[in-house]
């Protein structure tokens, strides 16, 4: 089965501290994995996509098939990071493709 | 302004009463989708559609119905039959290839009364 855990609901840190949101996942194909932010009061947003193997912010995500892992990193957290991030699968369904996502992962980062 | 747009943003309903929520979308896409957000739930599909006249059951499409007759538009009907619709749904769209990524409306929050 598809699937996506994301096991820490909430992740609270200090500013300047390093952050590592975890995101495991369980797919039988090659997966594409992204992260999805959603700061307060605004939209969900593609954070980045494992593919494009590129820094957003600050963040990246190192994709692991042999821990079927993706986790989102950032070395130095900032108040401004504090959001809701969810973390993404696109699978493959008789041909449609849809996303998979997470529980997701609340980060607090406190001044 | 391009972009997806949903409405309304807040809707009442009374038990037993259908409901339709707005989504539509300019930037072009051929794939759109309608998840629901629950706390601690993340977001779980409930409809999703590739192209206009066709749409794919998500995982609790339960007490759902959508339609798709324009590119633009993918309404969703939250009927009777849902038992428990009081939630926040969330419309996208995107290209509908599995690198891409999905653009996301502002959300409309349901509550049944």
């Amino acid at each position: 089965a598809q699937r996506v855990t994301q096991p820490e609901k909430l992740l609270s840190v200090f500013k300047g501290a390093p952050v590592e949101l975890k995101c495991n996942y369980s797919y039988s194909g090659s997966p594409e994995l992204f992260w999805y932010v959603q700061y307060s009061r605004q939209r969900l947003q593609l954070l980045l996509r494992h593919i494009s193997r590129e820094s957003i912010k600050g963040f990246t995500a190192d994709l692991n098939k042999g821990e079927t892992s993706f986790h989102l990193k950032k070395p130095f957290a900032q108040e401004e990071d504090s959001a809701m991030y969810y973390c993404a699968l696109s699978g493959d369904s008789g041909g449609y493709n849809k996303l998979i996502f997470g529980a997701g992962t609340r980060l607090a980062v406190h001044p | 302004d391009g972009g997806i747009t949903q409405s309304p943003k807040y809707l009442f309903r009374k038990e037993g009463q259908n409901v339709t929520l707005s989504c539509e979308q300019n930037l072009n896409h051929d794939a759109m989708y309608w998840y629901r957000q629950d706390p601690g739930q993340g977001l779980r599909l409930i409809y999703y559609s590739q192209i206009v006249n066709d749409f794919q059951k998500g995982d609790i499409a339960e007490g759902y119905s959508v339609s798709r007759e324009k590119k633009e538009s993918f309404p969703l009907t939250v009927t009777s039959a849902q038992k428990n619709p009081t939630a926040f749904y969330l419309c996208a769209s995107g290209l509908g290839t599995a690198y891409n990524e999905q653009f996301f409306g502002p959300g409309t929050r349901l509550t049944v009364l």
